[in-house]
């Protein structure tokens, strides 16, 4: 089993549509969660960062944590165009001193 | 903001040649590490650095250095470039934390990348 499970996609919705992006893990040690977004031919920029369990909110974005499930989850609300990228989710045991374990990307099409 | 910057957007060389790559950041972090990137495998740490002089082996270190000879810049090197290198290189640096639960702090923040092709 791998550590950090995530669909690839590609996963394809219409402008203003509701996006669900997850991932499932198994290392139970894991406490910090982050979503990265990367562009084509780009480096990947941090969009939201959960420590431990429950929500977070960021405009348009909603990242939950549930640590029981080991299974995080990003929301995307009134999906733009511009949303259409590679997200990858990533977490570690320990910040600072610690490596990142990254699922492998979901491909997000959003069509006008 | 953090700013992380690698030498070249895309690099072609030759098999058998030694090809540097070279990552410079500008927060005084002291973790730095270098990823490739490919399609269906997703990002893969090849090796990592918490300090000056300091080096560790990440997940597929096999025909790669790596050198940090100052705080601000982690160079990967190619001793004898294969084809199988072909790939996007990433760097990415992170300050030490003691988990503030801060996501400028608990994170890792990305080059734009290199994309190395090997003929």
């Amino acid at each position: 089993q791998k550590e950090v499970e995530q669909d690839p996609g590609p996963l394809s919705v219409p402008e203003g549509a509701i996006v669900s992006l997850n991932c499932t893990y198994s290392n139970s040690a894991f406490q910090y969660f982050m979503w990265y977004r990367q562009y084509s031919r780009k480096g990947p920029e941090l969009l939201m960062y959960t420590y431990s369990s429950g929500n977070k909110e960021d405009g348009r974005f909603t990242a939950q944590v549930d640590k029981s499930s080991k299974y995080i989850s990003l929301f995307i609300r009134d999906s733009q165009p511009s949303d259409s990228a590679t997200y990858l989710c990533a977490m570690s045991a320990n910040s600072g001193y610690s490596t990142l374990t990254f699922g492998k990307g979901t491909m997000l099409l959003v069509s006008p | 903001d953090v700013k992380v910057t690698q030498s070249s957007r895309y690099l072609v060389k030759r098999t058998g040649e030694k090809v540097f790559l070279e990552c410079v950041q500008d927060m005084d972090h002291e973790n730095m590490f270098w990823y490739r990137q490919d399609p269906g495998l997703g990002l893969r740490l090849i090796y990592f650095s918490y300090d000056v002089k300091m080096k560790e082996k990440g997940d597929i270190p096999e025909g790669y250095s790596v050198s940090r000879e100052k705080k601000e810049r982690f160079s990967l090197i190619l001793e004898s470039a294969s084809t199988n290198q072909t790939s996007m290189y990433l760097c990415a640096s992170s300050p030490h934390t003691a988990g503030t639960g801060d996501s400028s702090t608990d994170t890792q923040y990305f080059g734009p990348g290199t994309r190395l092709t090997v003929l």
